[in-house]
């Protein structure tokens, strides 16, 4: 089983906001970097640090952190943000990017 | 932009070593900074850190993989690879390399990836 735990399914209606958690013990000290995976393509970046977008990622997307969770915000979501979704963080081993939780399919109504 | 790109065989035989190269451009391997990384997924399933490797040539493995991963970097090449032995039918995956950062001691990300390549592990 993974060490940061993810539910596997989560749906929004459009344009309102959702929350995609990722839980995990290490996740007190360390913090969380998240992916958008869409059908066919490669993972891409969407927070990292905590609460950083790379270059080109909507604001919509925010991340934040409280306890042994890590979360991923999108305000306002669109149709184009139906996806799966990963965390990352440090794995029981030390490898600080070890560690991937088992993913969230999020479904945009 | 950096960009890397995955090549290597999309078949192998079960038992056999799987060989893959993930070639860098836009961005010296030799500059220090980052980790190269492999990453796989199996059909239709998560994401997996394989490992990855510094341009010093230090690598780290996950524990469950280690004792059949190699992964190594040529500088002078841009390039780094990945050897998997004593494959079995499990290692059908999609192959990512990607590369990796480290912010502080504290956390990183993977910024730039690979398409993937798909390894299908069968006679």
């Amino acid at each position: 089983s993974s060490e940061l735990t993810q539910d596997p399914a989560v749906s929004v209606a459009l344009g309102q906001t959702v929350r995609i958690t990722c839980q995990g013990d290490r996740l007190r000290s360390y913090y969380a970097s998240w992916y958008q995976q869409k059908p066919g393509q490669a993972p891409l970046l969407v927070i990292y640090a905590k609460n950083n977008r790379p270059s080109g990622i909507p604001d919509r997307f925010s991340g934040s952190s409280s306890g042994n969770t890590a979360s991923l915000t999108i305000t306002g979501a669109q149709a184009e943000d139906e996806a799966d979704y990963y965390c990352n963080s440090r794995d029981s081993s030390g490898n600080l990017l070890g560690a991937f939780g088992g993913g969230t399919k999020l479904t945009v109504l | 932009q950096v960009q890397l790109q995955e090549s290597g065989p999309g078949l192998v035989k079960p038992s056999q070593t799987l060989s893959l190269t993930c070639t860098v451009s836009g961005g010296s391997i030799g500059s220090g900074g980052y980790y190269w990384s492999w990453i796989r997924q199996h059909p239709g399933k998560g994401l997996e850190w394989i490992g990855y490797i510094y341009y010093t040539g230090s690598a780290y493995y996950n524990p469950s993989l280690k004792s059949r991963v190699t992964i190594s970097v040529d500088t002078s090449k841009n390039e780094f690879s990945l050897k998997v032995s004593s494959l079995t039918a499990a290692d059908t995956a999609v192959y990512y390399c990607a590369r990796g950062e480290f912010y502080g001691d504290y956390t990183g990300a993977f910024d730039y990836w690979g398409q993937g390549i798909l390894v299908t592990v069968s006679s």
